[in-house]
């Protein structure tokens, strides 16, 4: 079957460093995306891995790990202007999405 | 990356009568676009895929006759709520697919909210 799992919600401290973590199980897994979304807002594009490894871009890296149907966003140097909701989505091989409901992350000063 | 516009933004109407969203991508050509709803706090669903020149595909449970979609050209897909209720208040989004960036990634338009009372 097709599913998704990531946390609620998170909590974290401006100028820290957070973790999200996601969990799927998808047929033809074709990679997982990381988007953000603001609250009124359309989600945008983060990351995008399909191979096992990190990926670094910046403040955000984005993990996979193929075996263990597990991926992970890492945001450094946490600033205001985070504080989003993070959606995990991965891709079957029909290039359709399944998406998580996504993880509320709150930063506080 | 692409562009795709979505109008209106927001709009807020009566129970009962349809509305119509338009979904462009500005600076290519989309044979498919997706479209989502979304309630609030929850995740994206997808309520069916877009196709130029044929009929759409629907999700299921998805009523094709209350959510009509037409993709009359290649910039540009439409979905009509008909007969709207207050249960159809919610974010609409439409994206255009995979394929046609570097990393696979869909863009997404910037939403319309529908608000029906």
């Amino acid at each position: 079957g097709q599913n998704i799992d990531q946390p609620t919600e998170m909590t974290a401290t401006e100028g820290a460093i957070v973790q999200i973590n996601c969990t799927y199980q998808t047929s033809g897994f074709n990679g997982l995306f990381w988007y953000q979304q603001h609250a009124g807002e359309a989600p945008t594009f983060l990351s995008y891995n399909v191979l096992d490894g990190l990926e670094e871009k910046g403040r955000f890296s984005s993990f996979l790990s193929r075996s263990k149907g597990y991926s992970y966003l890492l945001l450094k140097e946490l600033q205001m202007k985070d504080s989003a909701s993070y959606l995990c989505a991965s891709m079957d091989s029909n290039y359709q999405l399944i998406w998580g409901a996504g993880t509320k992350l709150i930063i506080k000063p | 990356g692409a562009v795709v516009s979505q109008h209106p933004s927001w709009v807020i109407c009566k129970s009962g009568t349809s509305v119509k969203i338009e979904c462009r991508s500005l600076d290519f050509q989309a044979t498919t676009m997706f479209w989502y709803r979304q309630f609030p706090k929850q995740s994206l669903m997808l309520m069916a895929t877009s196709n130029e020149g044929s009929k759409a595909t629907y999700e299921q449970g998805v009523e094709k006759d209350k959510f009509l979609i037409n993709h009359a050209s290649l910039t540009l897909s439409t979905l009509t709520v008909t007969s709207a209720h207050p249960e159809d208040s919610s974010f609409y989004i439409c994206s255009v697919p995979p394929g046609l960036a570097e990393y696979n990634e869909q863009f997404f338009g910037p939403g319309t909210r529908l608000t029906v009372l």
